[in-house]
């Protein structure tokens, strides 16, 4: 069985510019969580779907934004870009009604230049 | 709010060692309490985790101990190898909530 699975491992963006991160959740799972591990820092939550809508949100700006299709794959797009948020972007993956474990991808490194 | 608080940030251990790490909550609510392990540049995978049910659990060379009295928790690395080199992160979770709240990390390395 597949895990979750991100895309791009890599990807660098100049200050000011859109970055677009996709995640596909595991096989039957239909949360999706967004963090953010910036350099040497810890898991700050960045979003929450779960079945195609958007439960909560972290304490990150509007520009931080995303959505969960039909198939519970979902995107994360942020805005504006600044420096401060190179870092790996983790998604991760939670069965709604029984699972409580939720299950990581490998992440995207985000480098803003 | 800080709702887990982690300790050591750093732990250095030699091999064979035995390697302790902490984490403290202070929701009664949570009922879940899962340790993962980070390497570098790879995402967390799920550890070890435990139930307020029950006060140990364990999986190897890998313990949870809990306290719920205390409202604490801890992994134990039995044995620890330098493999075990990791960053390791406590959460807490609630069942049915979507809240996933997790400690500040443990950077761990076991010396050859």
């Amino acid at each position: 069985e597949a895990g979750v699975t991100q895309s791009p491992t890599h990807l660098i963006k100049t200050r000011g510019q859109q970055a677009t991160l996709r995640c596909s959740p595991i096989s039957g799972h239909t949360s999706v969580y967004w963090y953010q591990q910036a350099l040497g820092l810890g898991l700050q939550f960045l979003l929450w779907y779960d079945e195609g809508e958007e439960r909560n949100r972290g304490n990150f700006p509007p520009r931080f934004s995303g959505r969960q299709f039909p198939n519970y794959s979902s995107e994360l797009n942020v805005n504006a870009l600044d420096l401060e948020e190179s870092g790996l972007y983790l998604c991760a993956s939670r069965l709604r009604v029984s699972g409580n474990t939720i299950y990581f991808g490998e992440g995207s490194w985000l480098t803003v230049v | 709010q800080q709702q887990v608080k982690q300790s050591p940030q750093s732990l250095i251990v030699q091999k064979g060692g035995i390697s302790i790490i902490n984490c403290a909550y202070e929701n009664t609510a949570f009922d879940y309490f899962p340790w993962y392990q980070q390497f570098p540049g790879k995402g967390p995978a799920l550890l070890i985790a435990i139930r307020p049910d029950v006060s140990e659990k364990k999986e190897g060379r890998f313990t949870i101990s809990f306290n719920k009295s205390a409202k604490q928790f801890s992994l134990h690395i039995m044995d620890s190898q330098p493999g075990d080199s990791a960053t390791y992160f406590c959460a807490v979770t609630t069942s049915g909530t979507y809240k996933y709240i997790f400690g500040t990390g443990t950077r761990l390395k076991v010396l050859a």
